[in-house]
């Protein structure tokens, strides 16, 4: 059983540009969640994904934004990047009919804006 | 509010010592509690959860108790290995509005020396 994998693991970006990151569920997992975890924090939830529709969202700005696609896979996109975006961004999926606790997450992708 | 609060660390033990991480929430309900770990270089791996008062999370010899009267979910182990070296996370589930998502707290990082 293939675990959550999530791309690129590392990169580097400059003020304003845009990223997109990217997540694989774990098989016949259908419901998908970002969490950003800045340097010796706790993850703080982005939004979450189930159906193709984002149905939960943190206390993010709209630049960021996602998708989820047939096969449950997932994107973060952030617009207008800002110096406090650098952080560990992190993918966790969860199985059908488990409620919030219940998240398997990848290794996460690590973002640093200059 | 509703957080979750979590000793600060380091936490510097030889191994075979004893290990309490504590861990207090502000919630309205009874929420569920986790404990999430995170290993060097990997992504968060659920511990151990409680979903209701009284109820005991034990995995791989870490155990925490659901204390509703003190809102607390301390993690403990009674001997602990080098291999325990990692961050802690204690986290609680926060329901809303069609769906749920984990409020984590800024994790211990445990050092367990030969």
């Amino acid at each position: 059983e293939t675990g959550v994998t999530q791309s690129p693991t590392h990169l580097i970006k400059t003020r304003g540009q845009q990223v997109t990151l990217r997540c694989s569920s774990q098989s016949g997992h259908n419901t998908v969640s970002w969490y950003q975890q800045a340097l010796g924090q706790g993850p703080q939830f982005i939004f979450q994904y189930y159906r193709e529709e984002e149905n939960g969202r943190g206390n993010f700005p709209p630049r960021f934004s996602g998708l989820q696609f047939p096969n449950y896979s997932s994107e973060l996109n952030v617009n207008a990047l800002e110096l406090d975006d650098s952080a560990l961004y992190l993918c966790a999926s969860s199985p059908p009919g488990q409620g919030a606790g219940e998240l398997f997450f990848g290794e996460g992708s690590r973002l640093t804006v200059l | 509010g509703n957080s979750v609060t979590q000793m600060e660390g380091p936490v510097t033990l030889s191994e075979e010592a004893f290990l309490t991480i504590n861990c207090t929430y502000t919630a309205t309900g009874y929420p569920s509690l986790f404990w999430y770990v995170q290993y060097p270089g990997e992504g968060l791996q659920l511990l151990l959860k409680a979903t209701k008062a009284d109820d005991k999370g034990s995995n791989k010899g870490f155990e925490a108790t659901y204390r509703k009267e003190t809102t607390s979910f301390h993690l403990e182990k009674g001997s602990v290995q080098v291999s325990d070296s990692a961050v802690y996370f204690c986290a609680r589930a926060r329901m809303n509005t069609g769906f749920q998502k984990l409020v984590f707290g800024t994790g211990t990082r445990l050092l367990v020396s030969p």
